[in-house]
């Protein structure tokens, strides 16, 4: 079954850098874009990127241009996403998720995976 | 920037009744509209995808509809289950952004 799995959660100072993986299985890894999602503590969803794992093309949302890289490694069917500069408003559950076969337009995410929490403090 | 607006942000209701819960973007998102449902702890499932279309393994309570700037989502037949909190997403155009979520309760 198709299936995400990111890596453990991270407690960083002010600052520093997070990578976090997402590693894909029971698809064809290169035919659906990947997305990044996050969730402060108690708070909504938001949008932070978009991967082509074929084309490690990327669109970030403009909030993170600058600060976000995300990458993928097609031997090993893992995508990543690193955060710089890490502030306390960067604490928060990231999600990668997938989008459907061979768009990235008009589309959906599903599944998710389980989330990685992301704890930003001194 | 699209801005998403779900109504209401929290509801009770109880086992058994008709819910609803709406979505407004601030420009049209054609169909381009999905549904997720969190319940606490876990990651977003999607319900709902192209504005009416149910996503494989997702009861048949659950309905969308709508188009351009006004969508709803509906659940025939509340069910205990259901208790979670409910995103409406477009994808129309990028960035992707999220309605702030409908907090469901039974009553």
């Amino acid at each position: 079954q198709v299936q995400l799995v990111q890596s453990g959660a991270e407690v960083k100072k002010p600052g520093a850098s997070v990578k976090v993986s997402c590693k894909a299985s029971g698809y064809t890894f290169s035919s659906h874009y990947m997305h990044w999602v996050r969730q402060a503590p108690g708070q909504g969803l938001e949008w932070v990127g978009i991967i082509n794992p074929s084309s490690e093309s990327t669109n970030y949302a403009r909030k993170f241009r600058g600060r976000v890289s995300m990458t993928r490694d097609t031997s090993t069917s893992i995508v990543y996403m690193e955060l710089s500069g890490l502030r306390s408003e960067d604490t928060a559950i990231y999600y990668c998720t997938r989008g459907p076969w061979g768009t990235s337009t008009e589309d959906w995410f599903d599944p998710w995976g389980q989330g990685t929490l992301v704890i930003v403090s001194t | 920037d699209i801005q998403m607006t779900q109504s209401p942000s929290s509801l009770s209701a109880s086992v058994g009744d008709r819910v609803t819960i709406t979505c407004r973007a601030s420009q049209t998102v054609s169909t381009s509209l999905n549904w997720y449902q969190q319940t606490p702890g876990k990651a977003p499932n999607l319900l709902i995808y192209g504005a009416s279309n149910l996503q494989s393994g997702v009861p048949s309570r659950f309905s969308g509809s709508g188009s351009g700037t006004d969508f709803t989502l509906t659940i025939s037949s509340l069910q205990p289950e259901d208790v979670a909190t409910y995103y409406c997403q477009q994808s129309y155009s990028t960035p992707r952004t999220f309605g702030q979520g409908t907090k469901l309760e039974i009553q």
